[in-house]
């Protein structure tokens, strides 16, 4: 069952721009990730956020923890070329992990 | 390098055929994991293995099957009754089975029905 949705499906920008997406969930969590899919390939873990932080970095991301509104965003800063992937973010399911549907992000030299 | 390792990277099925994928790590790991990705769409976990010779149905297990014989693989089996195959399969594994522990993916088998 899926738990976490992303906002934006896609989104497109110009290099050097800041991206930002969300991940609304339904249920309470003890922590949140966010991973990226380069295209044909696997995903990459980024970041883990616990649910009693509220803010986290990561090199050039940032990603934040609302749990009264239950969502979370992942800001990546200066954006690339390399950037060029889909987000997931991934939230707890018993001992697993439900994954939304992602956001596809191009970013456009 | 410690990773894992998926094969085939692109695997055709024909009608009424089983197909198996293959999924290897070595990353010491516990917990192991196979999902399904569709175009646009999110993961959907298949089945999933907290450790050796133990293994649960995830939230489309039906037309699959797998074994956990050794810690370091885990193959999927496809069977003839998963009458839409066609898909993108992952395979991941984690530390324990635990929802706070970061998986490692491999770099997926696509399968397609010749």
């Amino acid at each position: 069952s899926q738990q976490g949705e992303e906002d934006p499906q896609a989104l497109s920008i110009q290099e050097g721009e800041n991206a930002t997406m969300n991940c609304s969930y339904k249920t309470s969590i003890n922590n949140l990730q966010w991973y990226r899919q380069n295209s044909g390939r696997g995903l990459v873990h980024l970041i883990l956020i616990r649910s009693n932080e509220r803010e986290k970095h990561s090199g050039r991301l940032r990603v934040t923890l609302d749990t009264s509104k239950k969502s979370s965003s992942l800001l990546i800063t200066a954006s690339r070329a390399a950037d060029t992937a889909s987000y997931f973010c991934a939230s707890p399911n018993d001992y697993k992990l439900s994954f939304g549907a992602g956001t596809t992000v191009t970013v456009r030299a | 390098d410690g990773g894992i390792t998926q094969s085939p990277k692109y695997l055709f099925r024909k009608e009424g055929q089983n197909v198996t994928l293959s999924c290897e790590q070595n990353l010491n790991h516990d917990a192991m994991y196979w999902y399904r990705q569709d175009p646009g769409q999110g993961l959907r976990l298949i089945y999933y293995s907290q450790i050796v010779n133990d293994f649960q149905k995830g939230d489309i297990a039906e037309g699959y099957s797998v074994s956990r014989e050794k810690k370091e693989s885990f193959p999927l089996t496809v069977t003839s009754a998963q009458k839409n195959p066609t898909a993108f399969y992952l395979c991941a594994s984690s530390i324990v089975s635990a929802n706070n522990q970061p998986q490692h993916f491999g770099d997926g088998t696509r399968l397609s029905i010749l």
